[in-house]
């Protein structure tokens, strides 16, 4: 089983719908979740990051955790054509990322 | 947030020809940098670890020889991919943590798109 599991897609959604990103993993030691966007040919920017179970929300997007479950998600309410891009889960400890193989999105307009 | 700068955004060379590529934290001093590489459709696959002033540690199944990598000051790290072949192009991205002791949040260059013909 890979460390981070993550469905590449791709998603395509219509302007203004809510998109839901997942990913699973399988190391319990992770202790940060983050989440990064990453548009085509260029480096990833951070989007978000958590540290424990819960919610954290930052404008339209909403991140969650659950280590019970090992799942974590990031919502994108009212998506836009810009939020095009890929979106790459990563996770770890307080050194070393491991990340997912990103999620490719397409927000219709 | 901090600004990692990758130099250069895309290059051809000729196979067999070596290829340097850098990696600079323009706003922080950034002890530690990494150098990651992307397949089309693929995860980041990270391939070393630069410490300044020490020798990288490099992940199984890289080629310390064919990928060396240079971390000579605080604010600048080279990745240089010798010999390049064909099967080397790809998509290279270096990022880097501020010494803060807190959360990993890696910041990303702009990622170097190499292709060797």
């Amino acid at each position: 089983q890979k460390e981070v599991e993550q469905d590449p897609g791709p998603l395509s959604v219509p302007e203004g719908a809510i998109v839901s990103l997942n990913c699973t993993y399988s190391n319990s030691a992770f202790q940060y979740f983050m989440w990064y966007r990453q548009y085509s040919r260029k480096g990833p920017e951070l989007l978000m990051y958590t540290y424990s179970s819960g919610n954290k929300e930052d404008g339209r997007f909403t991140a969650q955790v659950d280590k019970s479950s090992k799942y974590i998600s990031l919502f994108i309410r009212d998506s836009q054509p810009s939020d095009s891009a890929t979106y790459l889960c990563a996770m770890g400890g307080s050194y070393q990322l491991t990340f997912g193989k990103g999620t490719k999105l397409s927000v219709i307009p | 947030g901090a600004v990692v700068s990758q130099h250069p955004s895309w290059v051809i060379c000729k196979s067999g020809t070596s290829v340097k590529i850098e990696c600079r934290s323009l706003d922080f001093q950034a002890t530690t940098m990494f150098w990651y590489r992307q397949f089309p459709k693929q995860s980041l696959m990270l391939m070393a670890t630069s410490n300044e002033g020490s020798k990288a540690t490099y992940e199984q199944g890289v080629e310390k020889d064919k990928f060396l990598i240079n971390h000579a000051s605080l604010t600048l790290s080279t990745l240089t991919v010798t010999s390049a072949h064909p099967e080397d192009s790809s998509f290279y991205i270096c990022s880097a943590r501020e010494p803060t002791g807190g959360p990993p949040e890696a910041f990303f260059g702009q990622g170097t798109r190499l292709t060797v013909v």
